[in-house]
């Protein structure tokens, strides 16, 4: 079974760059099965997507925040990351990495989450 | 973008009964692309539906998904007192954005 991992900072200060981590156990980032991407929270609101990646398929991201985030994968430490530039209070927010399964050309739901990461956004 | 609304924002049951959720969709979802999660308190979303009606793996079978284009429900047959929690849909039928509903809380 795989378990997702978010690691990183938890306080980055206005107008710099937030990078997150998320370190894969139990599978790999470069299975032809899966896309590995972010989903994040602010505390007590609703879940909004971020991006996705694959190794070898290229990804998506949110164009509300595509000139800010990135989204890469790392296959030799099977790890995937996070950066997005330029933050303001408004990207405070717990952090999930998740797994999306592709089926047949289909994806777009996350059937793995790891447990999530605080980032708070602060001076 | 697609809009995702859910109704109600809380729904009130006691333990045995049926739970109902809806998601409406503010246009009709290709290949009715949607799926379900369960957030209980302090955890990460846990997905329960895929697919509109297609459960997840290890979902109990009280959990079911129905619908199709803009309409969507969510049921949950005898209510546990685990199944209390925050209910989020999401949908992927559109290839640029995946967005999701604001939550149903389902509470004792």
């Amino acid at each position: 079974q795989v378990h997702l991992q978010e690691s990183g900072p938890g306080l980055v200060r206005p107008s710099e760059t937030l990078s997150l981590t998320c370190t894969v156990s139990g599978g790999s980032v470069r299975s032809d099965g899966f896309y590995w991407g972010w989903v994040r929270q602010p505390p007590g609101e609703g879940l909004e997507w971020l991006g996705y990646m694959s190794y070898n398929r290229g990804g998506n991201s949110n164009p509300s925040l595509q000139s800010r985030l990135t989204v890469s994968i790392d296959t030799s430490k099977n790890l995937f990351s996070l950066r997005l530039i330029s933050v303001t209070a408004a990207d405070t927010a717990i952090y999930y990495c998740v797994r999306q399964p592709l089926i047949a050309e289909t994806s777009g739901w996350f059937d793995s989450w790891g447990q999530g990461a605080l980032v708070t956004v602060s001076s | 973008d697609i809009v995702l609304t859910q109704s109600p924002g809380t729904l009130s049951l006691s333990p045995g009964e049926r739970a109902t959720l809806s998601c409406r969709a503010s246009r009709t979802l290709f290949r009715n692309y949607l799926a379900w999660y369960q957030q209980r308190p302090g955890q990460a979303p846990r997905l329960l539906i895929y697919g509109a009606s297609n459960r997840a793996t290890g979902i109990p079978d009280r959990f079911s998904g129905s619908g199709s284009g803009t309409d969507f429900t969510l049921t949950i047959s005898r209510l546990e007192p685990e199944d209390f929690a925050l209910y989020y849909c999401q949908q992927y039928g559109s290839s640029i954005i995946y967005t999701f509903g604001q939550g149903t809380k389902l509470e004792i």
